[in-house]
């Protein structure tokens, strides 16, 4: 168990539809990262968050947001979803964002579908 | 930008087997470098971390990657593969600029023949 949550587990919905995904990480972790995994395209970083502001963004698309609120968990929100939105998302979190550790700890992630 | 290249998204090896899986890193700048394992349904998991210390890393599961400069490479390897190490590996490379993104490679599956 890597501390880190995230739900739901597995969501299916329609194309156009919107969704939440949530993520609590790990217990003192200020860091939370998104990440997309699907078969074409592998682990896909998509955005970052270090203590509820914005550090880094990968390939998100516009469609996709994220927040980070203030007891640190995080949502990452899909709109007008496409058939090509199903993936797997993790999220990650580790304790900063200036260190160098770079171990990141992983959820089981949220799977979607779109149909 | 920095990157990781997987050889070989799928490798067999029998059981008791070296199991060697290769990832070659590019970066301007020295480079972290990390090896996750990826159990079927589940998040990765860190197995082993290069950060400028020791070159031969050791990690979990009798796991360790050796990293050398000159050949741009952090190969993953284990002396004797069980069962319980079929998975989907994947290397990663971050740099230290102020964030501790990663960006991983394509994975490998590995695969255990009894």
């Amino acid at each position: 168990d890597s501390g880190v949550t995230q739900t739901p587990k597995h969501l299916i919905t329609a194309t156009g539809q919107r969704v939440t995904l949530r993520c609590s990480p790990r217990s003192g972790d200020l860091s939370v990262y998104w990440y997309q995994q699907s078969l074409d395209q592998g682990l896909q970083f998509l955005i970052q968050y270090y203590n509820g502001e914005e550090r880094a963004k990968g390939n998100i698309l516009e469609r996709f947001s994220a927040q980070q609120f203030p007891d640190l968990h995080s949502e990452l929100n899909l709109s007008s979803l496409e058939l090509g939105d199903s993936a797997l998302y993790f999220c990650a979190s580790s304790v900063g964002a200036g260190a160098t550790t770079g171990e990141l700890f992983f959820g089981e992630g949220s799977r979607l579908t779109v149909l | 930008a920095q990157s990781v290249t997987q050889l070989g998204s799928h490798v067999s090896v029998s059981e008791g087997a070296l199991v060697l899986l290769r990832c070659n890193y590019s970066s301007s700048v020295p480079p972290y470098l990390f090896w996750y394992v990826q159990y079927p349904n589940q998040g990765l998991q860190l197995l082993l971390k290069y950060t400028s210390a020791a070159t031969l890393v050791k990690g979990i599961n009798g796991f360790e990657a050796e990293f050398k400069k000159s050949e741009t490479s952090f190969h993953l390897t284990k002396p004797s593969a069980h069962m319980s190490d079929a998975a989907e590996y994947f290397c990663a490379v971050s740099v230290n600029f102020g964030n501790e993104k990663l960006t991983f490679g394509t994975g490998t599956r590995l695969t255990i023949i009894p």
